[in-house]
């Protein structure tokens, strides 16, 4: 069962405006989150994390909000760039023995338009 | 600085056929592990190490073997190549702790593979 989803596959924003990606899940063991950015033919790049032991965490243009009671994240951009079209991951991590494991959504693919 | 390299970038191969993918990192990550990328799926965990001579499954382990003989290295074997393993293969290294506020993962560029 997924324990990270991305339940929007696709966005589309005018350039200058806010891009809001989201994300839910569903293991309150989890106290790391990151959002990944990938464009078509090269791997992941890390983008921004948040710990939970924080609500907030902005990094330029870019802001992750948690929200642990609603199990929510979203990812805000602001403002879009086209060079801000790609693919945008979730992902979640808990400590303990599965510390190690990174749980990935599936992915938002946003366009930016011109 | 070359990162994460993964070879080849691209294979088909017959059901049946063996294969390894190569991953290598120059960072002195203690943590690497294998994902691969299907359509609708997200990236899903095979196979990590935390270090030289320690390996464990992740969400998808079947079909798969790794080992990990040198902090730099980490193939992942195919056995017996079958249909459902046509996929994206990422490789990717971090530095420990991973989870719990630690380090993000570093990914190669990835490794398409089809089976016929």
């Amino acid at each position: 069962d997924q324990q990270v989803k991305q339940n929007s596959p696709s966005l589309s924003v005018q350039e200058g405006r806010i891009s809001i990606l989201n994300c839910d899940y569903t293991n309150s063991m989890f106290d790391y989150f990151l959002w990944y950015k990938k464009y078509p033919a090269e791997g992941p790049t890390f983008l921004i994390s948040i710990s939970s032991i924080k609500d907030k965490n902005e990094d330029g243009r870019f802001t992750v909000f948690l929200n642990k009671s609603a199990k929510h994240l979203s990812l805000h951009i602001v403002p879009s760039q086209p060079g801000d079209s790609a693919v945008y991951f979730c992902a979640a991590s808990a400590r303990g023995s599965t510390g190690n494991q990174f749980y990935f959504g599936t992915g938002t693919s946003l366009t930016v338009i011109p | 600085n070359a990162g994460v390299t993964q070879t080849p970038k691209f294979q088909v191969l017959k059901t049946g056929q063996s294969m390894t993918l190569q991953c290598a990192q120059d960072m002195n990550h203690e943590y690497m592990s294998w994902y691969r990328q299907d359509p609708g799926m997200g990236l899903r965990l095979i196979h990590y190490s935390v270090g030289a001579g320690i390996t464990d499954q992740g969400e998808v382990p079947n079909g798969y073997n790794v080992s990990r003989s040198t902090t730099e290295d980490f193939p992942l074997r195919l056995l017996s190549a079958a249909p459902s393993q046509t996929s994206v293969y990422f490789c990717a290294s971090s530095y420990l702790p991973t989870g719990g506020g630690g380090g993000e993962l570093f990914f190669g560029e990835g490794s398409r593979l089809t089976v016929l």
